[in-house]
Formats: C-alpha cells, structure tokens, sequence
C-alpha cells in the first residue's frame, strides 16, 4: 500500500536510448512532481503537474517530457539518453492548495546510470 | 542562486545527544519545511512552519523560524543511530502573490553512532 511509488529501482542503458520511468499516488493527490537529484545530493524540481496545468522548469532540456494519464500517474520519458542524464529521479506528489505549497509525498526513487 | 543552504553540511554525534541543523534562505516565503532522507529512499516530510509561527514541536524534533534573519534551525533531542539520515530544508517562497514551487537546500548529512 505504497502511498507513491515509481518504477524501475535501477535503470542502466546506453547514451542515446530512450527510457520511460513510471509514477503512480494512492492518496488522491491532485498536484504530482518529478524531481531530479545530483550526485551531490541537490534536489531540483522538474516539473509539476494536476490537473489543469504542466508546469515545466525551463532549465529541463526539451528531450524530457511528462506524461499523465489520469490524475493518478505521471510518467517521464526521456529520449536521447545523455551521460549528464545520471542521477536519481523522484516522483512525488501533494494535495492542492491555494497561495503556498503543501508537503510532499515521495517515491523512492529511480537511479538512472547512463552509460 | 539556491534558496535554501543547510548548515552544517555534515553532523557526528553520539546517541543521546542533541544535533542541531541550520537553514538560511533568501527570499520571502509562507512557509518552511523539513524532510529527512535515509539511504536509498525518498524523502519524509518531517514538519511544516508557517511565516507567522516562531517555533514548532512534533515528538524530538523542534522547528524555530526566524523571517528577519532568514533563518531556520531543526533540533533533534536525544537522538538515536535510526535518526541517522540526510535532513534537508525546503522553502515555500512568496513571490507577491504568484506560487513557486518548494525549493530544497542541500541537506546536511547527520551520523549518530550507537
């Protein structure tokens, strides 16, 4: 009964390919995020998403891309796999709110090592 | 430039002790939050302090916040090796009324050994 959980764990593949990383919430949040962290342990937001709006940091190179299906998941697809690509991924998740950000509720991550 | 800078980066301490982390911030904010992270896992939202709120409590962990110094500081009171973890603050920034997104420092890495 994970509250937010991603998959894969682990996902090595060679530069150039293209990879998917799934996101799924059980808490009927309707506010969903993907966060990247370095390898110094710096978090730095993604995207955001609900429903109404995406939300995307400029700094995000266009080769990734969000997709939602339903309110439920949101999903990363990244296409042309860099080496600078490797970090770990963090999906998360928080109940809407007006005028300030409520806590966020996190997935365990997906290390991805491009090779 | 980054937000929210922890300090120290890295703490040691023996169980029982207290351990005592900073966050400075820059800009304005409706709130200040901090989330604990072990090993290989997720963050853990730990406490939530309002702008207008001087001081929190949730079970050993003490928030005080302080908006005209920008400051933060989390306090772990007799502290246990489960307590070993990275902990990192994330500020909740006002810009004037438009919403951003929570923004994390760099967390300090704390050690308590048995």
């Amino acid at each position: 009964d994970t509250a937010v959980s991603q998959t894969p764990k682990y996902l090595v593949t060679q530069m150039g390919n293209d990879k998917s990383i799934k996101c799924e919430q059980n808490l009927g949040h309707d506010t969903m995020y993907w966060y990247k962290q370095d390898s110094k342990k710096f978090l730095k937001i993604m995207f955001s998403y609900n429903n109404k709006e995406l939300i995307i940091n400029e700094t995000v190179p266009n080769r990734f891309s969000p997709k939602s299906p339903d309110k439920a998941h949101l999903n990363l697809h990244i296409n042309s796999l860099e080496l600078g690509d490797s970090a770990v991924y963090f999906c998360a998740s928080s109940q809407e709110s007006r005028g300030y950000n409520s806590p966020l509720h996190f997935g365990n991550g997906t290390r991805l090592t491009v090779t | 430039s980054q937000q929210g800078e922890e300090d120290p980066q890295a703490l040691s301490i023996q169980e029982g002790e207290n351990a005592t982390m900073n966050c400075s911030y820059k800009t304005s904010i409706n709130n200040l939050q901090w989330y604990r992270q072990n090993s290989g896992r997720g963050l853990v939202h730990l406490i939530l302090i309002r702008s207008n709120e001087r001081e929190k409590h949730s079970g050993r962990l003490r928030v005080t916040l302080d908006t005209s110094k920008k400051s933060s500081s989390l306090l772990i009171t007799a502290s246990r090796a489960a307590d070993t973890a990275s902990y990192f603050c994330a500020t909740d920034p006002n810009y004037g009324g438009s919403q951003g997104n929570l923004i994390f420092g760099k967390g300090t890495k704390l050690s308590v050994k048995p």
